[in-house]
């Protein structure tokens, strides 16, 4: 298996609503991040996981929260997000913290907050 | 840290013609620079990608080129085709824990038939 797979593919939320993104790869790749994209925008790094524990958490609001349960799996839990969240929520994978290594990108959540 | 700029930021060309796209980054430090190519509602996909210690790189009709020295980078592609229109973002990454890439802010390549 070659492919980085997101679920949902689309997701409307309001205000006060929790969902939670998912992110699974079974390539072995041991570094995973979530980056978010707006419209003609390049992707903006959110959150680095390396070996399963946070690495690199880019300023972040808290009501974004990250979780990797185990090497193949990364999730983004959503709580009390903005409208100005709506955009393009992006999984990536890499081989191996600590090397440069080539990014390999999921087809993305499209999230749209009411 | 590092800063990446990407020019131009849009770019029209008609079929059979080439496309060269334009990096420059500002951490010297960086020295692995990915070009991911993204089409209309699609994930981002690598398309070719260079290492510092080679200055240049090929994959039939795309290439890369790199200067250290001056700290740019360029994208060519060769012979363009209509599918080859999408949005190209070009990155720099330094080797740490957790590889932190910097994108350009991208470049739209339309390819007229």
């Amino acid at each position: 298996d070659t492919e980085v797979t997101q679920t949902p593919k689309h997701l409307v939320m309001g205000m006060t609503n929790k969902k939670s993104l998912k992110c699974e790869q079974h390539m072995g790749h041991r570094a995973m991040y979530w980056y978010k994209q707006k419209a003609k925008k390049p992707p903006e790094l959110m959150f680095v996981y390396s070996y399963e524990k946070l690495s690199i958490n880019e300023s972040v609001p808290s009501r974004f929260s990250p979780e990797c349960p185990n090497s193949s799996l990364l999730n983004l839990h959503l709580h009390a997000l903005q409208p100005e969240d709506s955009a393009l929520y992006l999984c990536a994978s890499s081989q191996a913290p600590g090397h440069t290594d080539t990014q390999y990108f999921g087809p993305g959540t499209r999230l749209t907050v009411l | 840290g590092e800063n990446v700029e990407q020019h131009p930021s849009t770019l029209s060309v008609q079929e059979g013609d080439s496309a060269v796209i334009k990096c420059t980054y500002s951490d010297s430090a960086s020295n692995y620079f990915p070009w991911y190519k993204q089409e209309l509602g699609k994930r981002p996909q690598l398309i070719i990608d260079i290492r510092s210690n080679v200055g240049e790189k090929k994959d039939q009709r795309i290439a890369v080129t790199l200067n250290k020295t001056a700290k740019h980078f360029s994208l060519h592609i060769t012979e363009t085709q209509p599918e080859d229109s999408a949005v190209y973002f070009c990155a720099a990454s330094l080797d740490n824990y957790g590889q932190n890439f910097v994108f350009g802010p991208g470049t739209r390549l339309s390819v007229l038939p």
